[in-house]
C-alpha cells in the first residue's frame, strides 16, 4: 500500500464519546500533520510532528489530543467534542520545510 | 500575517474553453507556493511547487506561474475530468505552517 491512509473514512459520535482517528504513511516522510477542513474555510493546521516530536499546536482545544508513536503513524484522540467540531479531518505527510505535503482522503466526522 | 486569497470562488467553463485561476498571497519570505487539486470526498492531491518569481511548471493541460505577489494556474482546453476544487497554499520563512486559500471550484461542461 502506498501514500497516506486514514481510517475510519466516516465517523458519527455523540458529544460524550471517545474515539480515535488513525493515519499511516508509506512515503518515508519524517513530518506528519493534522488539518481540519470545514465548508467555505481554508484548511486549518492543527498539529505538526517532525521525527515523532510535536513542533506545532495551533491553539487547538484540549478535547483533541494527538499522538505520534513513530514517523509512519499519527493518531488524533477525540473526547467530549462539540457540534462545531463536525468537519473533514485530513492527515498529511511531507519531507519538512518548503516541501509539498501529501494528503490522505480524510475522516468525515459528524458530532450529534 | 501570511495569507492567501483565491479567485474566482467558482468557475464554469465549456469543454475546450481555456482560462486561469488566481492565487494572491502575502507572506514574509516565500519558501514555496503549492497547488493542489481536490475532488469531492477526497484529500487534496499535490500538483506543483513554485519557489521563486518567474518560475513555471506544466503538467498536461495545467500550467502554474509565479510572480512576487500572485500565482496563476492556467488551464488549456479543459476536459470534464478537470472539474475539481483547486487549492493554493504558501509557506513563509516563519515556522513550518502552510497557509491555504479557500479554493476555486472548477466545473467543465461537456
Amino acid at each position: 500500500e502506498t501514500g497516506v491512509t486514514q481510517t475510519p473514512r466516516h465517523l458519527v459520535m455523540g458529544m460524550t464519546n471517545k474515539k480515535s482517528l488513525k493515519c499511516e504513511q508509506h512515503l518515508g516522510h519524517n513530518a506528519m500533520y493534522w488539518y481540519k477542513q470545514s465548508a467555505k474555510k481554508p484548511l486549518e493546521l492543527m498539529f505538526v510532528y517532525n521525527f515523532k516530536e510535536q513542533t506545532e499546536n495551533n491553539s487547538v482545544p484540549s478535547r483533541f489530543s494527538p499522538e505520534c508513536p513513530n514517523s509512519s503513524h499519527l493518531f488524533l484522540h477525540l473526547h467530549t467534542l462539540q457540534p462545531e467540531d463536525s468537519a473533514l479531518y485530513l492527515c498529511a505527510s511531507g519531507r519538512g520545510a518548503n516541501q509539498p505535503q501529501h494528503f490522505g482522503d480524510g475522516t468525515r466526522l459528524s458530532i450529534l | 500575517e501570511d495569507q492567501v486569497t483565491q479567485s474566482p470562488e467558482a468557475l464554469r467553463l465549456q469543454e475546450g474553453e481555456s482560462s486561469s485561476l488566481n492565487c494572491s498571497y502575502t507572506v514574509s519570505g516565500l519558501r514555496g507556493l503549492f497547488w493542489y487539486r481536490q475532488d469531492p470526498g477526497k484529500g487534496p492531491e499535490f500538483l506543483f511547487t513554485l519557489y521563486s518569481a518567474g518560475e513555471e511548471k506544466e503538467k498536461e493541460r495545467l500550467k502554474a506561474t509565479l510572480t512576487k505577489k500572485e500565482s496563476f494556474l492556467h488551464i488549456t482546453a479543459p476536459k470534464p475530468e478537470d472539474s475539481a476544487t483547486y487549492l493554493c497554499a504558501v509557506q513563509g520563512n516563519t515556522g513550518n505552517q502552510f497557509y491555504f486559500g479557500t479554493g476555486t471550484s472548477l466545473t467543465v461542461i461537456p
